[in-house]
């Protein structure tokens, strides 16, 4: 089982409505968590983080984390084509630690 | 504005040299980590660094070294590159507790 998983996609939808992005992770004691927006050719960027259970919002983004169930989403809402991006899913191991697990990333697409 | 800074956007090498990839950050982060890219195997770490001159293997060192002998500077070092390291190498830091990552804007290695 991989550590932090996602679907790799893509996910269409209408410009307009809301995409849902998913992303599950293995290791129960995992404390943070980390939403990246990646355009074709460029680096990542950080979005999103969210630590406790619930939902989080910023604008038009609202992360979402259930720590019972071991997965964290993003919505966004009011999807634009300038969302069309692969968002890539961060999660800080138990323990702490320096480094962060990605998963292989959901590539949105939101069409006209 | 923070930043990471990687010193080439692109690279073409031939088999067999030695390539220094270069990142520097102007965040007084503590951590800073390696990256390579690759389509449908996402983020892998190669190395990081959580102090001066401290390192510490990631997920696949094989072929690669590290240098950090200041702290805003972390150095990549492919020994004799070969053509299966032709990748997206991305540089990242991050400062200590609970924080993601701050990426550069990546070196697309291509090795002839």
């Amino acid at each position: 089982q991989k550590e932090v998983e996602q679907n790799s996609g893509p996910l269409s939808v209408p410009e307009g409505a809301i995409a849902s992005l998913n992303c599950t992770y293995s290791d129960r004691g995992s404390q943070s968590f980390f939403w990246y927006r990646q355009y074709s050719g460029k680096s990542p960027e950080l979005i999103m983080f969210i630590y406790s259970n619930g939902d989080k919002e910023d604008g038009r983004f609202t992360a979402q984390l259930n720590k019972a169930s071991q997965y964290v989403s993003l919505l966004i809402r009011d999807s634009q084509p300038s969302d069309s991006a692969t968002y890539l899913c961060a999660v800080r191991p138990p323990g702490g630690g320096n480094k962060l697990t990605f998963g292989t990333g959901t590539q949105l697409k939101v069409e006209l | 504005d923070v930043k990471v800074t990687q010193s080439s956007r692109y690279l073409v090498k031939r088999t067999g040299e030695k390539v220094f990839l270069e990142c520097v950050q102007d965040m007084d982060h503590e951590n800073m980590f390696w990256y390579r890219q690759d389509p449908g195997l996402g983020l892998r770490l190669i190395y990081f660094s959580y102090d001066v001159k401290m390192k510490e293997k990631g997920d696949i060192p094989e072929g690669y070294s590290v240098s950090r002998e200041k702290k805003e500077r972390f150095s990549l070092i492919l020994e004799s590159a070969s053509t299966n390291q032709t990748s997206m190498y991305l540089c990242a830091s991050r400062r200590e507790g609970n924080y993601g990552y701050t990426f550069g804007s990546g070196t697309r290695l291509t090795v002839v």
